[in-house]
């Protein structure tokens, strides 16, 4: 089944405690990003990666870490959490960007990762 | 200025009717995308209908269709004969297509409640 998977999906922890989200997908997609959303805000995007190797900063990129070594795999890295990083998130892919006029372009969601910083 | 204006946090619909989910957005580009998505209780984000700014025709997926109205930056969310499962948020989404062409804006969404 194409898919996006994150993990993992309920998180607790404590300021300062280093973590890694992880955000796998298997449709071989060129195009992969990171979401944070937050009631009464929508979505906003934090990272985004355009292939391995490529990433570049959203709209809310502070306090959070991305790398992309391998296609499929894109974690989301908060080095040092805060409580204001309580939030629900989000790690989606497109077939590919930059062609915006295009449905490759549409995004495929993972289940969503729910993180409390106490 | 916000990318994405959602003006209707929460809406009620009578099942069977149908209902429009507004959505404006804002940029200069020529070049971009607009999506809706759709957020059950659930959680998941599920993928609605996707319009290109140089697409002549309006958008449709079954019941949804996309009243794309350039001129005036709106991309309404139309959903015909509406079911108890669509009660759910609603999100409008754009992706721009020159500068940002990798960034996502999405609006704060609307709260449909589909009343039986």
């Amino acid at each position: 089944e194409a898919q996006v998977t994150q993990n993992p999906r309920y998180l607790i922890t404590v300021t300062g405690k280093k973590l890694t989200v992880t955000c796998s997908q298997n449709m071989n997609h060129e195009y992969m990003s990171w979401y944070r959303q937050d009631p009464g805000l929508g979505l906003r995007q934090i990272y985004y990666s355009m292939n391995v190797e490529v990433t570049d900063k959203g709209d809310v990129p502070e306090g959070y870490k991305v790398s992309r070594k391998e296609k499929r795999n894109f974690p989301l890295i908060l080095e040092s959490p805060s409580p204001n990083q309580t939030s629900l998130y989000f790690c989606a892919s497109s077939l590919r960007g930059g062609a915006s006029n295009s449905g490759a372009n549409v995004l495929t969601f993972g289940a969503g990762s729910r993180l409390t910083v106490l | 200025a916000q990318k994405i204006t959602q003006t209707q946090p929460g809406m009620f619909v009578q099942e069977k009717e149908a209902v429009t989910l507004d959505c404006t957005y804002d940029t200069s580009d020529q070049s971009y995308g607009l999506f809706w998505y759709k957020q059950p209780s659930s959680g998941e984000m599920i993928f609605l209908i996707y319009q290109g700014s140089y697409d002549e025709q309006n958008a449709t997926e079954g019941r949804y269709s996309l009243n794309f109205q350039k001129a005036r930056k709106s991309a309404n969310l139309v959903i015909s004969a509406s079911q108890l499962g669509d009660s759910a948020m609603y999100f409008c989404a754009m992706r721009e297509g020159q500068r940002n062409f990798n960034k996502f804006y999405f609006g704060s969404g609307t709260k449909l409640n589909v009343k039986p």
